[in-house]
């Protein structure tokens, strides 16, 4: 079965920094893009960033270019979204996604931007 | 950017009744490689989302075929032939052609 768990959200301070973790398992890591998806309180869905199987290529939403870094590693089957700059418009639940057209769902991790 | 606009964003329905969501975007979908990258996701109340379709009338495996999707271009559309109570929550489309975009989503609720 597919697993992917998310983890490392928190209350952060605007201007600060937070690290996601994404534990995937049941398939083949090495193999599959990767995506984090955010979902702001009560609003919809939002693509964040993607990476390839060997992490030579990411893809940003604009918002997020130049603050966030996606990355992985295969050897652990990780997944990780390095946050920076954090604004209070990056409060949301940010959910691990498997692939580039997210066939699989994590639980999500909830990241609060707050003073 | 390529917007996806869905209609209409609350649908009330009957239990055992058709229900029908639209998504429109704002330029074509067909890709380079002559695939349609359009896709529709579930969101059950307190759930992480699930995707029930891909390249825009592929069933996901374990989806019920009372699910079905169709369209072409801009337009596309989301069917449910009967609903039933654990259809309740947000639908959305998605395109993963030009970088990736979501709709707004789309609230199914049960009268």
């Amino acid at each position: 079965e597919v697993q992917l768990v998310e983890s490392g959200g928190g209350l952060v301070q605007p201007g600060g920094a937070l690290r996601l973790s994404c534990a995937a398992s049941g398939f083949t890591f090495t193999s599959s893009w990767m995506t984090w998806v955010r979902q702001a309180p009560g609003k919809g869905l939002a693509w964040v960033a993607n990476i390839n199987q060997d992490g030579s290529v990411q893809y940003y939403v604009d918002s997020v270019k130049g603050r966030f870094t996606i990355s992985r590693d295969n050897a652990k089957n990780s997944l990780f979204l390095q946050m920076n700059s954090l604004r209070v418009e990056d409060t949301a639940i940010y959910y691990c996604t498997k692939g580039r057209y997210f066939h699989v769902w994590g639980q999500g991790t909830t990241v609060t931007v707050s003073s | 950017d390529v917007v996806m606009t869905q209609s209409p964003l609350s649908l009330p329905v009957t239990l055992g009744q058709p229900a029908s969501i639209s998504c429109r975007s704002s330029q074509s979908l067909v890709h380079s490689d002559g695939n349609t990258y359009l896709y529709w996701f579930q969101q059950r109340p307190g759930q992480s989302p699930r995707r029930l379709i891909y390249w825009v009338s592929n069933r996901d495996s374990g989806v019920p075929d009372r699910f079905s999707g169709s369209g072409s271009g801009t337009d596309f559309t989301l069917k449910i032939s009967r609903v039933e109570a654990e259809d309740a929550g947000v639908y959305y489309c998605m395109q993963g052609t030009h970088l990736w975009t979501f709709g707004q989503g789309t609230k199914v609720e049960i009268k």
